[in-house]
């Protein structure tokens, strides 16, 4: 069955730097998009990060842009987010998301990861 | 970026009864909306897209409507399995955004 696992989460000093990743299984990887999305404690859900199935075009959240980088390893069937400089507000458990399409236009978040969780603090 | 307001927070429904949750985009974001459940620990679950098309395996009791900027989740015959937030998710542009969930509880 289709499988994403995150990993990687910490704790870490505000304007450190931190990567998690995504293995995936179950599905043909290079044919989706998929989605980093954050959810703080106690609130909704919040989307980061995109990236088509083949890696050449990404979008960012506002909050993120500039200081995350969401890229992915097709050979390794991964998904990775590299966050720099990170503030308290970063503090959350990140989900890694499929797409139900290759470009991500018009098209839903079919299945999630159980997320891996990151805190930013002194 | 187009807002999703999710209402209400907090619904307490009783098993066997029906439960219905509305979502309302600041702008028309067509059919393009999403529900998801989501239980502690869980990777979120995909229930319905396109507004009104259930996933796979997902069951009849749970209903999707709208188009435009109002759309609503309704679950009937509620079962145990059911207490779960829900949350609904935009995805007619960029940014992707999300209604700030309701905590569905007995």
């Amino acid at each position: 069955q289709v499988q994403l696992v995150e990993s990687g989460g910490g704790v870490v000093q505000p304007g450190g730097s931190l990567r998690v990743s995504c293995a995936a299984s179950g599905f043909t990887f290079t044919n989706f998009g998929l989605h980093w999305v954050r959810q703080a404690p106690g609130k909704g859900p919040n989307w980061v990060a995109f990236v088509q199935h083949d890696g050449s075009n990404s979008r960012y959240a506002d909050s993120v842009k500039g200081r995350f980088t969401i890229s992915r390893d097709n050979s390794r069937n991964t998904l990775y987010l590299q966050m720099n400089r990170l503030r308290p507000e970063d503090t959350a458990k990140y989900f890694c998301a499929k797409d139900r399409s290759m470009m991500g236009n018009l098209y839903h978040i079919d299945v999630w990861g159980k997320g891996t969780t990151v805190t930013v603090s002194s | 970026e187009i807002v999703m307001t999710q209402s209400p927070a907090t619904l307490s429904v009783s098993p066997g009864e029906r439960a219905t949750v509305s979502c309302r985009a600041t702008q028309n974001i067509d059919d393009n909306l999403a529900w998801y459940q989501h239980k502690p620990g869980q990777a979120p679950r995909l229930l319905v897209y396109g507004a009104s098309t259930r996933a796979t395996g997902i069951p009849a009791r749970f209903s999707g409507r709208g188009s435009g900027t109002e759309f609503t989740l309704t679950i009937i015959s509620l079962q145990s399995g059911d207490y779960a937030v829900y949350y609904c998710l935009q995805y007619y542009t960029w940014p992707r955004t999300f209604g700030g969930g309701t905590k569905l509880d007995i």
